[in-house]
């Protein structure tokens, strides 16, 4: 089956460590999207890529960055996580730039900083 | 601008009752709606989407959802809850521009009493 893949499923890395994340589909879509997710609220959109045009929401720390260096993988870094920073981050996938395609979700990576 | 209001962060039902998860939500463009289904420690599903047409929208696991524009409602139901449906259910509308993104509710948590 298609799908969007991310690794690892459970993360633990040191407060100040830098950790990446990664994600990859098979589905083909042409954008890809990253999420923060913090316990029982809504995820929070960090930046998205249409193909390989980058588009970073203004509220999204410095500390996050990203790469997408094809269509299939999608990498989220966090430079200098903080405590602030243990979450679920969650990978998206939609087909095309259109307001009406739903979005294919990974089952995401939980991040723990110690 | 286009937000989404779930009234009840927690719902309870007995299994075998009517689920009924609230959506109100407001948009500056023709609103484009999802109801995405979220199981503990994994990724969204989609449920449903209204995007135009017929406004009683059938999804997957036997849930519907139907869109009122004088309401600006697009509410989530199920006649008899199982106990597999217990989880997180988001909201979601599309926004404006030709990017597929999409703001969440804050979600509902359904639980379901055997």
């Amino acid at each position: 089956d298609a799908m969007v893949i991310q690794n690892p499923r459970y993360q633990v890395t040191q407060f100040g460590k830098p950790v990446t994340l990664s994600c990859s589909q098979t589905l083909n879509h042409n954008v890809m999207y990253w999420y923060q997710q913090k316990s029982s609220q809504a995820p929070k959109l960090l930046f998205h890529y249409y193909d390989k045009d980058f588009n970073n929401e203004a509220d999204t720390p410095d500390n996050f960055q990203s790469r997408r260096p094809n269509t299939s993988f999608c990498f989220l870094d966090i430079r200098s996580p903080g405590l602030g920073d243990a979450a679920m981050y969650l990978c998206a996938t939609s087909s095309e730039a259109g307001r009406n395609q739903p979005q294919h979700f990974g089952d995401g990576t939980r991040l723990s900083i110690l | 601008a286009q937000s989404v209001t779930q009234l009840g962060s927690h719902v309870s039902v007995s299994e075998g009752a009517l689920v009924l998860l609230r959506c109100n939500y407001s948009s500056s463009v023709p609103p484009y709606l999802f109801w995405y289904v979220q199981y503990p420690n994994q990724g969204l599903q989609l449920l449903l989407k209204y995007t135009t047409g017929a406004t009683l929208v059938k999804g997957i696991n036997g849930f519907e959802a139907e869109f009122k524009k004088s309401e600006t409602s697009f509410h989530l139901t199920k006649p008899s809850a199982h106990m597999s449906d217990a989880a997180e259910y988001f909201c979601a509308v599309s926004g404006p521009g030709g990017y597929q993104k999409v703001t969440f509710g804050t979600g509902t948590k359904l639980q379901v009493i055997p």
